[in-house]
């Protein structure tokens, strides 16, 4: 049973654009979510977190919403680049589940100039 | 970048036959682990090590094996490796368990014939 989803596998944008991938979870004891951006033959890289404190963390173009309430995250991209295509990967952690990463099953963004 | 890589980085082998992957960092984090990256799965913890010799189980931890006998290497064993394990395989460490933040190796491609 997947506690977090990602589902949509892939998701397509145009360079300058926003672009927002979401994740939704299942477990309410969650206190840290994150966002890792993978490219082909590369090992995930770690691109922003939110703790579950808070509804809104801010990197740069990068941006993360938390919304408890309805168990859901995004990140929004603005403005988008073509270096930006990659799978991106949600990932939550709980304290109360030995601080496991549990990840969702990705989402391949194109950015298209 | 973080001081972590694995070995081999390919490695083509067949059903029943050991397989041993190594992860070693420069880090000295205290926190390492060893997850398999499968299309639709995201990411899913083996097992993980908290210090020296202390290991445990992760998500799908089944018909592998680890060890860390040294602060910068940490092990995983197939000890008779099947088809269901081909995968990719990424080391992670982590200086803090709370947080989530993990730098991941490039991986290891492991295909079983």
């Amino acid at each position: 049973d997947q506690q977090v989803k990602q589902n949509s596998p892939s998701l397509s944008v145009q360079e300058g654009r926003i672009s927002i991938l979401n994740c939704d979870y299942t477990n309410s004891m969650f206190d840290y979510f994150l966002w890792y951006k993978k490219y082909p033959a590369e090992g995930p890289t770690f691109l922003i977190s939110i703790s579950s404190i808070k509804d809104k963390n801010e990197d740069g173009r990068f941006t993360v919403f938390l919304n408890k309430s309805a168990k859901h995250l995004s990140l929004h991209i603005v403005p988008s680049q073509p270096g930006d295509s990659a799978v991106y990967f949600c990932a939550a952690i709980s304290s109360f589940a030995g601080n496991m990463l549990t990840f969702g099953g990705g989402t391949r963004l194109m950015v298209k100039p | 970048d973080a001081g972590i890589t694995q070995s081999p980085r390919h490695k083509v082998t067949e059903t029943g036959t050991p397989v041993t992957l190594r992860c070693h960092q420069t880090e000295n984090h205290r926190y390492m682990y060893w997850y398999r990256q499968d299309p639709g799965h995201g990411l899913r913890l083996i097992h993980y090590s908290y210090g020296v010799k202390d290991t445990d189980k992760g998500e799908v931890s089944d018909g592998y094996s680890v060890s860390r006998s040294k602060t910068e290497d940490f092990l995983l064993t197939l000890e008779s490796a099947t088809s269901s394990q081909t995968s990719v395989y990424f080391c992670a460490i982590g200086a803090d368990s709370n947080t989530g933040e993990l730098f991941f190796g490039e991986g290891s491609r492991l295909t079983v014939l």
